[in-house]
């Protein structure tokens, strides 16, 4: 099993809605990780979890909360967004922190819309 | 200045034309390249990585990197329709972060 699985494919919520993002991998991978992407533009890195705890968080807005329960799953919680935040959420995973440059699987994503 | 500068295209190529796909960089302490493909509404998926300078190839697919003048090249010979996606150039100075270019959207026109 190769997979990074992301729930749910598409999500539209309020401004004032709470919402969670789902990223699941069974490859007994230790890192994880969350990115940003808009439209035509690259994905941008969000969160690092290394073994479980957050190792890198790029000055992200805190109405976006991560969390990972286990090793094999990852959450991105989600409250009081602006429709700026509207964006592909893209979940990756790693074998070890630093083995993102040479193998990352990336799920497809969870397509959002904030109305 | 960005620091990783790619064309963003489109470029479009008949079927079996070899594709030349690249990459400038201004931050010398990148030692890891990539590349990656993305078709619509998909996540990226890594096709190829280099570290340091040098060639590598993969089947159809050759990547290239010139550290001299921080620039990096993807080929892709006999490109079929299914090459048609978005190549996605990534960098990384080998820590966990990696730096994504624009892309570059190519169509191959059977």
């Amino acid at each position: 099993d190769t997979e990074v699985t992301q729930t749910p494919k598409h999500l539209v919520m309020g401004m004032t809605n709470k919402k969670s993002l789902k990223c699941e991998q069974h490859m007994g991978h230790r890192a994880m990780y969350w990115y940003k992407q808009k439209a035509k533009k690259p994905p941008e890195l969000m969160f690092v979890y290394s073994y479980e705890k957050l190792s890198i968080n790029e000055s992200v807005p805190s109405r976006f909360s991560p969390e990972c329960p286990n090793s094999s799953l990852l959450n991105l919680h989600l409250h009081a967004l602006q429709p700026e935040d509207s964006a592909l959420y893209l979940c990756a995973s790693s074998q070890e922190p630093g083995q993102v440059n040479t193998e990352a699987f990336f799920g497809q994503g969870t397509r959002l819309t904030v109305v | 200045q960005k620091e990783v500068e790619q064309d963003p295209g489109p470029l479009s190529v008949p079927e079996g034309a070899i594709v030349s796909l690249n990459c400038t960089y201004s931050n010398s302490a990148f030692q890891y390249f990539m590349w990656y493909r993305q078709y619509s509404r998909k996540g990226p998926e890594l096709l190829m990585y280099t570290y340091s300078s040098g060639n590598k190839e993969d089947g159809r697919f050759t990547a290239q990197v010139d550290k001299s003048s921080k620039y990096i090249s993807l080929f892709i010979r006999d490109s079929q329709p299914s090459d048609s996606a978005t190549y996605l150039c990534a960098m990384s100075a080998g820590y966990q972060k990696v730096t994504f270019g624009t892309g570059t959207k190519l169509q191959v026109i059977p």
